[in-house]
């Protein structure tokens, strides 16, 4: 599996926009690129996710670089409420039982300081 | 309304016993998945499934079983020879596609002692 490297920790104001970003330099071209988060004692939620073009949806938006070795997940307003650890993910969307499966890292844990 | 229920929320048991989680799921997906979660750390799966009848072993399947006869439920089983079982077990689900959106569970917290 292609491989991710995320800040361990990051800290943002609440109201500001938050960019977390996301280095996966191996990344071939089936890899799509998903945003997890997981709240304190909760399960992950499915954020968003992306294969070469920018993303938008009611939760974020996804930037992705050029040449897809990195991108970021930004968060246009931190409210209290995004304080989580985020996952991002690559997914290899080839064919085969591998495309099933999530690899998820540490992450980065974001806190929001109201 | 739809979603994953994994029950009990908090489990304790004794070193030696086999323990059954349970998964259970109404979003008819086809796509089963179990992970475990150590403090600090990601997830890692233990088993999945994407259809009934069928699973295959993730990346830390040793003293672990599963079964998948329904598909709404796909009950994990920690058995004894699991050397460290005390951690967050997370069950999933999914449709398979492209997008391959993964669903979680609240998840069970196991401590063997």
């Amino acid at each position: 599996d292609a491989k991710t490297t995320q800040p361990n920790s990051m800290e943002s104001n609440e109201e500001e926009p938050v960019h977390l970003p996301c280095n996966h330099s191996t990344i071939s071209g089936t890899d799509y690129i998903h945003w997890y988060r997981q709240l304190p004692s909760q399960g992950p939620e499915y954020v968003i996710h992306g294969l070469t073009s920018n993303v938008n949806n009611r939760m974020a938006s996804l930037a992705i670089a050029e040449d897809r070795k990195s991108s970021t997940l930004i968060l246009h307003r931190a409210t209290l409420r995004d304080a989580a650890v985020y996952y991002c993910i690559l997914r290899d969307a080839g064919s085969g039982g591998s495309n099933y499966k999530l690899t998820f890292g540490k992450g980065t844990l974001l806190t929001v300081n109201p | 309304d739809g979603g994953i229920t994994q029950s009990p929320k908090y489990l304790f048991r004794k070193e030696g016993q086999n323990v059954t989680l349970s998964c259970e799921q109404n979003l008819n997906h086809d796509a089963m998945y179990w992970y475990r979660q150590d403090p600090g750390q990601g997830l890692r799966l233990i088993y999945y499934s994407q259809i009934v009848n069928d699973f295959q072993k993730g990346d830390i399947a040793e003293g672990y079983s599963v079964s998948r006869e329904k598909k709404e439920s796909f009950p994990l089983t920690v058995t004894s020879a699991q050397k460290n079982p005390t951690a967050f077990y997370l069950c999933a689900s999914s449709i398979p596609g492209a997008v391959h959106e993964q669903y979680f569970g609240p998840g069970t917290r196991l401590t063997v002692t």
